[in-house]
């Protein structure tokens, strides 16, 4: 089945300690991205990525890396966690096509809470 | 700057027809897409414009006017479980995202 799968999928976690969360797609998408959502805000994009070893910024990077070293995976990473980085967290993933990313296909999200 | 503007919230009765609208002023435009989000859960797509006109999807039907920088989705025969957030994003090489109008679908 084709899917994006995100680990885990509820954190509660204190400030300052690092976490990852996994990313996964088995599309051979070339093109991911991280997303996080809060209340009113909608989508903001916090990285993204168009190829292995190619990250780039969002609108929302500070606090977070990614890396992208194999085309399936793209782990999300936040190395001292904050309360103001709780959010429900969404990767996603697309074929690249004229013009930039395709339809995009949703994990099934994170619900992160820094305590 | 890039801005996409969509009501925040609108009601509709089950049975019914509702139209959301969608209103874009961005740097460039090479398509837009409308996606359905439960609460929840996670956004999953439903219609992509990237010509002008009316594109129909059994009950959906999403339509763009690239002059006039809108786009609206059509939901027709409306059921409960169409109660959702819809979300309007346009393709720029990157997606920018709208806020989402929340759906609720009263008896």
């Amino acid at each position: 089945e084709a899917q994006v799968t995100q680990n885990p999928r509820y954190l509660i976690t204190v400030t300052g300690k690092k976490l990852t969360v996994t990313c996964s797609q088995n599309m051979n998408h070339e093109y991911m991205s991280w997303y996080r959502q809060d209340p009113g805000l909608g989508l903001r994009q916090i990285y993204y990525s168009m190829n292995v070893e190619v990250t780039d910024k969002g609108d929302v990077p500070e606090g977070y890396k990614v890396s992208r070293k194999e085309k399936r995976n793209f782990p999300l990473i936040l190395e001292s966690p904050s309360p103001n980085q709780t959010s429900l967290y969404f990767c996603a993933s697309s074929f690249l096509g004229t013009g930039g990313t395709d339809t995009q296909y949703f994990g099934p999200g994170t619900r992160l809470t820094v305590l | 700057g890039q801005n996409i503007d969509q009501p925040t919230e609108m009601t509709a009765t089950e049975g019914a027809i509702v139209q959301i609208n969608c209103t874009y002023q961005t740097s460039g435009f090479n398509g837009l897409f409308w996606y359905q989000q439960h609460a929840g859960e996670a956004p999953t797509f439903l219609s992509y414009n990237v010509l002008d006109g009316l594109e129909e999807k059994g009950r959906f039907s999403s339509f763009l006017s690239r002059s006039k920088g809108y786009s609206y989705l059509l939901l027709k025969e409306l059921q409960m479980k169409d109660s959702a957030s819809y979300l309007c994003a346009v393709k720029h090489y990157q997606l920018i995202w709208g806020a989402g109008t929340k759906l609720i679908i009263k008896p």
